[in-house]
């Protein structure tokens, strides 16, 4: 079964740091793109990061540039998000996601982040 | 950055009417780079149409997506009680951008 386990969420004070985690299983990690997408509480969906197969191309939206970092793990079929200096604009539900015909075709069930004094 | 609009932003509707969900963008867009998602309340997104027509896996074929350019239509033929969820439009040309949503509710 195709399946994404995001993990690693929780309550952090402005500018501290997390590391999300995103395990995968049922496909073939190594021979596909992944991205992580975000969902503030009531709001629509914001793109925040890709990686591209070997980790040779990632991208990162303006809102998070310079403070988060993508990563993979294709030994451990595994994807990260270290996000540092978070803010309180920050918080929200992170998915993570396959990235297939120039669509998100798998998503995680997602991890809350809660940024907040 | 390509702005993706959806309308309406509510959509209302009885079980087997017709729904006609829009997302227009600010500049051309490859149709073979938009796709919609479903998002049922609590639930992660899930992926329907990608290259503006093409069907997910396992979508049943009242869903269906048009359109070229700057107009891309998603049509639910004829409503069941399950298709209460907010479905988006997204397009990729190098970035990744999201419309703002439609909610469409079941009378």
């Amino acid at each position: 079964e195709v399946q994404l386990v995001a993990s690693g969420g929780g309550l952090v004070k402005p500018g501290g740091s997390l590391r999300l985690s995103c395990a995968v299983t049922g496909f073939t990690f190594r021979d596909y793109s992944m991205d992580w997408v975000r969902q503030a509480p009531g709001k629509g969906l914001e793109w925040v990061s890709s990686i591209d197969t070997g980790s040779n191309h990632i991208y990162y939206a303006d809102s998070v540039k310079g403070r988060f970092t993508i990563s993979r793990d294709d030994a451990k079929n595994s994807l990260h998000l270290q996000m540092n200096s978070l803010r309180v604009e920050d918080t929200a539900v992170y998915y993570c996601a396959r990235w297939e015909n120039d669509a998100l075709d798998i998503w995680g069930q997602g991890t809350m982040v809660s940024v907040s004094s | 950055e390509i702005v993706l609009t959806q309308s309406p932003g509510t959509l209302s509707l009885s079980p087997g009417e017709r729904a006609t969900l829009s997302c227009r963008a600010s500049q051309r867009v490859t149709s073979s780079s938009l796709a919609w998602y479903q998002q049922k309340p609590g639930q992660a997104p899930r992926l329907l149409i990608y290259g503006a027509s093409s069907r997910a896996t396992g979508i049943p074929d009242r869903f269906s997506g048009s359109g070229s350019g700057t107009d891309f239509t998603l049509t639910i033929t004829s409503l069941e009680p399950e298709d209460l969820a907010v479905y988006y439009c997204q397009q990729y040309d190098g970035s990744v951008t999201f419309g703002g949503g439609t909610k469409v509710e079941i009378k």
